[in-house]
């Protein structure tokens, strides 16, 4: 069953360091999302992506954070000088466009900034 | 914010059908109700979802109210495996997800 995948499973960074996560989202998918999940807290949105530009982002998507698809795979999210309330699982997804249009997640990237 | 209340936690034995439900009152005509759940702290897991009509799959089986209002996430037999948060969310079609809470299902021996 085809699924996303993420890369690094695990992750720790300094504070001040940039951080790349990485996505393979399902091969035939056109909508990609970002999620993060603080240890205890809910899944809280924070991007989506559709046809090569930001569609939506959250309050927390700001101006530290970027996006990219850099080839026809993947499907990258970029923190620049982490804070230590970055520490958080990061969940990539990706969906079709088709009805119902169902979300599937990754495993999730956990960073952890010291 | 989240548009659906949800018990936080239920208990089930293992081999049980395990009941879940849900309000979602302000329900728009064009919204489905998703499940999902989540192992742990593993990525969110698709379980299912419709619009109107009761759906079933190898996973589970989705009851709606004809009102729309309500809805009942029905694991047949519950196993140990099935120990997880579940959440309930509405939304339109190609929007984001909104997570609430969920409930804590708890499978016991």
């Amino acid at each position: 069953e085809p699924e996303v995948t993420q890369t690094p499973s695990h992750q720790v960074t300094q504070m001040g360091q940039e951080v790349i996560l990485r996505c393979v989202p399902i091969s035939n998918h056109l909508y990609f999302y970002w999620y993060r999940q603080i240890l205890g807290q809910k899944v809280e949105f924070l991007v989506s992506f559709y046809n090569n530009e930001i569609s939506e982002k959250s309050e927390i998507f700001d101006d530290q954070f970027s996006v990219e698809r850099p080839d026809g795979s993947n499907f990258t999210l970029k923190i620049r000088s982490t804070k230590l309330e970055d520490s958080a699982m990061y969940f990539c997804a990706s969906s079709i466009r088709s009805p119902g249009n169902t979300i599937y997640f990754g495993e999730g990237s956990w960073l952890t900034v010291v | 914010d989240a548009k659906t209340t949800q018990p936080t936690s239920m208990d089930c034995a293992e081999g049980r059908a395990a009941n879940l439900p849900c309000n979602h009152s302000t329900i728009s005509g064009n919204e489905y109700v998703y499940w999902y759940r989540q192992i742990h702290s593993q990525g969110p897991q698709y379980i299912i979802h419709g619009l109107k009509n009761n759906e079933t799959n190898e996973m589970a089986s989705l009851i709606i109210t004809e009102d729309r209002k309500s809805s009942t996430l029905i694991l047949p037999h519950a196993t140990l495996r099935d120990t997880a948060v579940y959440y309930c969310i509405v939304r339109v079609e190609a929007d984001k997800l909104i997570f609430g809470t969920g409930t804590r299902l708890q499978v016991f021996p």
